[in-house]
């Protein structure tokens, strides 16, 4: 089975603008959930979709958000690009979320803010 | 809320040798899982070991164990044997319902 697939890896942006990454989930997968890593935060949650809606929401402002597709591939939008919105976004598919989905992740999209 | 913590920021260990990294979490919650993340310089987050804290039984994978205490919220990893390849930042985390709740990571060195 081909693994989670983000695109784009890399991107420049320049503070005020907007942007959208997307990730494929591992095929039968219904959970993904998205994660922000910083040097200095660390590995914060984001929100997680199952069925194409929003199961779970982490403490990030209204400028983050995202939706899921019927195919399960989500998409995440961070309007107003703030300076330290730069950061690695990872997602990460499971089976079926809760307890008994192992999430795996992906390659992650590095997002410089300018 | 659930917290991790990873207090050891980095490790270093001769290759073929044995080395354990610590974690302990806090939470009122019975039912959990836990997991241990490998992130090497290529940022790919690899998933290294689970454990249902329902199951008294320590999790092994290959060269990785854990030596998990429930009543002490617990959770350390053992790499038994350990690799060139093992150089990774290694990241323990606590699963309830979807959210993923991770430590602050530790950096392992294998020197050959």
């Amino acid at each position: 089975k081909a693994g989670v697939t983000q695109t784009p890896r890399y991107l420049i942006k320049t503070r005020g603008q907007q942007v959208t990454l997307s990730c494929s989930p591992i095929s039968g997968h219904r959970s993904v959930s998205w994660y922000q890593q910083t040097p200095g935060q660390g590995l914060q949650f984001l929100f997680e979709y199952f069925s194409e809606t929003q199961r779970n929401k982490g403490n990030f402002p209204g400028r983050f958000s995202g939706r899921q597709f019927s195919n399960s591939r989500s998409e995440m939008n961070v309007s107003t690009l703030e300076l330290g919105d730069s950061a690695l976004y990872l997602c990460a598919s499971g089976t079926s979320g809760g307890n008994l989905g192992t999430q795996y992740f992906g390659p992650g999209t590095r997002l410089l803010v300018l | 809320a659930q917290t991790v913590t990873q207090s050891q920021p980095e490790m270093s260990v001769q290759e073929a040798e044995t080395v354990t990294l610590s974690c302990t979490y806090d939470t009122s919650e019975n039912n959990y899982y836990l997991f241990w993340y490998k992130q090497p310089p290529s940022r790919q987050m690899i998933l290294v070991i689970r454990q249902e804290a329902y199951k008294q039984q320590n999790a092994t994978e290959n060269r990785f164990s854990v030596n998990f205490q429930k009543a002490a919220k617990s959770f350390s990893l053992k790499i038994s044997d350990s690799q060139l390849g093992d150089t990774a930042m290694y990241f323990c985390a606590f699963m309830k319902g979807s959210k993923l709740t991770f430590g602050k990571g530790i950096t392992l060195s294998v020197r050959p």
